[in-house]
């Protein structure tokens, strides 16, 4: 079945250092790729999402670039923020499913 | 606009207890979902509801049932309590994809409710 692969934390980083956090996926067809986020106490909130091949996803300084051929949407940010310290959820969701199947989740930690 | 509400936000049971977690939506969505977090596990579904009068098992329904009473509200219920079951719950709801633009089949989460069986 469909599966998501993310790098395992907690990853912590420096203020401004740049992020990357891997993610892989194991789907047929074409799914839809997700980065959700959830900040301590809070539920998730999604944070970029892209739909088709070659297609980036962006949002409050995050990028990730749906890759096929290698199956990869890794999430991406050039300087990151104390603010930013939470944990990132990479997902996916096949072609006609109600379902969004959800990877592990990696914690960051940014330090000031 | 309140987006997705749960209740309660925090509970303790006994082992063997039973109770019913709420949750509502008001964005008219027609798909919802209960999800259970756990320590290095991730989000895992428990059962989902694509529309209004259908719920569906998730991966790990085992010790649960869920009712869609209308196209708002969709409620877990906990029959028997187990210290397996100690997780946080989050509900989430979501338009069914290609009926909307936009952010489609974006899943919006509920604020959770920590629940601890002893």
């Amino acid at each position: 079945g469909d599966s998501v692969t993310q790098m395992e934390g907690p990853v912590t980083l420096s203020e401004e250092a740049f992020l990357t956090i891997n993610c892989t996926y194991t789907a047929t067809g074409y799914p839809s790729l997700f980065w959700y986020v959830q900040y301590p106490g809070e539920g998730l909130q999604l944070l970029l999402k892209a739909t088709k091949a070659d297609d980036k996803g962006s949002n409050k300084g995050f990028e990730a670039t749906y890759r096929k051929e290698t199956t990869s949407f890794h999430l991406e940010k050039g300087s990151v923020q104390v603010s930013d310290s939470a944990v990132y959820f990479c997902a996916l969701r096949g072609g006609g499913d109600d379902k969004i199947i959800f990877g592990k989740g990696t914690r960051l930690h940014i330090l000031p | 606009n309140a987006g997705v509400t749960q209740t309660p936000k925090f509970q303790v049971l006994k082992t063997g207890q039973s109770m019913t977690l709420q949750c509502a939506q008001d964005m008219n969505h027609n798909s919802m979902y209960w999800y259970r977090q756990d320590p290095g596990m991730g989000l895992r579904l428990i059962y989902y509801s694509a529309s209004e009068g259908t719920t569906d098992k998730g991966e790990v329904p085992n010790g649960y049932n869920v009712s869609r009473l209308n196209k708002r509200e969709f409620s877990l219920r906990l029959e028997s309590a187990a210290p397996s079951q100690t997780s946080v719950y989050f509900c989430a709801s979501s338009d069914t994809p290609g009926t909307s633009g936009g952010w489609v089949d974006t899943q919006y989460f509920g604020p959770g409710t920590r629940l601890t069986v002893l």
